[in-house]
Order: C-alpha cells, then structure tokens, then sequence
C-alpha cells in the first residue's frame, strides 16, 4: 500500500520569501502524484498534479512541484509568497492499478508573516 | 465547474444516535469517497464507491456504513455516534476512466456531543 510522509507540521515564512514543503512517497511504482491546497474552512483545491511526462509541473497561484523518482519526492514551490498562501497544504499519491482512491500525507500549515 | 455539495456545513449530534451526511455531485462522475480530517492525522480514507450499489472499505471504516442508490449521491452513516467521530468529513468524487483528479466538497464538521 501506498503512503505519504509530509515531515513538517507547520512553516513560516516571511511575504516575498521563497517557499518549498516537502513530500516524500512510498509505493512500488511511480504514482499519481497532487498536491492540494484547503483554506481555513474549505474543502480542498487542487494546486497541481503529475501523471508522467516533464518532472516538473506548474499548477495555480504560481506553484510548481518536481518529481524526482530517485528521491521518491514530489516537493511544492513558490518563488514568493503572498499573504493569501496561508493555508494547510496536501500532498496525495493515487495507485496506477488497483484501488482508484488518494492517499494523503498530515498536511502542512504555512503561515505568512508580513 | 464540478460541484460536490455536502448537505451540512455543521452538524451537532448526541452520542448514539444514527447519523446520515450525505453529499451529492453533478458531474455523472463513477467514483465518489468519503474521508475524515483531523489534525496531525491528515485525510483518512473512510469509504469509496465506484458505481452504484457498490462500495468498498476504507483505511478507517469501523464505526461507519454507506450507501449509494444513485449515481450522484453518496451517504455516509453512523450507526451510532460515538465522541471519537467528532471530525471533519470531507466527500470527493472523480471520474472513473483513468486518474485525473479527485474534487471535494466544502466538509461538514460534525460534533457528538
């Protein structure tokens, strides 16, 4: 069975710094691969996601996320970051075969300072 | 847009009673889930469904039941709710030819008192 591991709990980071959460995966082949994003009282939007091809993807709101198979990761981006992104983000893989639904990683919580 | 509409935003129920979510979408999609949310422990997988009339176990079913009699709705059921569900649940659907993406309604957060 597949699994999600988003070490950190909780990130803050300064308006206009760079941001990266990480996500590390375990499944015995390349999955499915998202990222979501659910503000305070939401449900969850997707940012991005990766299926096969170019390693790395561009989603929403100026977020980009690389695969890298060696590392077994699928790491989120943003170049600066804007108030708004505060927010719980979501890393999800979902199996090629067998069982068609995601498996979620604990989330992170990204707090924006001004 | 996909609409995945749950029937409450908010729900308080006492410990025992039967209690029914229901979430419904209108996209003809196959596959309809239904997850928990709790803090630190992420979405956890409850139930999932691929068509109507069938359903399957999630990472996390004990305690709870569900039903899907149409393509477009899926309810989830406490038979009798106990203070260790008060969660957030979230229900998603997707469409069943191949893996796009899963979209998901606005959560209903349940209490048991």
């Amino acid at each position: 069975a597949q699994s999600v591991t988003q070490p950190d709990i909780h990130i803050t980071v300064s308006e206009g710094a760079s941001l990266e959460l990480r996500c590390n995966y375990s499944y015995g082949a390349t999955p499915y691969l998202f990222w979501y994003v659910q503000s305070p009282g939401q449900g969850l939007q997707l940012l991005l996601k990766y299926f096969s091809g170019d390693t790395l993807v561009q989603g929403i709101k100026g977020f980009e996320a690389e695969f890298k198979r060696s590392q077994s990761s699928f790491n989120l981006r943003k170049p600066s970051v804007h108030w708004s992104d505060a927010a719980e983000y979501f890393c999800a893989v979902g199996a090629r075969t067998g069982r068609r639904a995601l498996t979620f990683g604990s989330g992170t919580r990204l707090q924006v300072q001004p | 847009d996909v609409k995945v509409t749950q029937s409450s935003r908010y729900l308080v129920k006492r410990t025992g009673e039967k209690v029914f979510l229901e979430c419904v979408q209108d996209m003809d999609h196959e596959n309809m889930f239904w997850y928990r949310q709790d803090p630190g422990l992420g979405l956890r997988l409850i139930y999932f469904s691929y068509d109507v009339k069938m359903k399957e176990k999630g990472d996390i079913p004990e305690g709870y039941s569900v039903s899907r009699e149409k393509k477009e709705r899926f309810s989830l059921i406490l038979e009798s709710a106990s203070t260790n569900q008060t969660s957030m649940y979230l229900c998603a659907s997707s469409p069943g030819q191949g893996w796009t993406e899963a979209f998901f309604g606005q959560g209903t957060r349940l209490t048991v008192v």
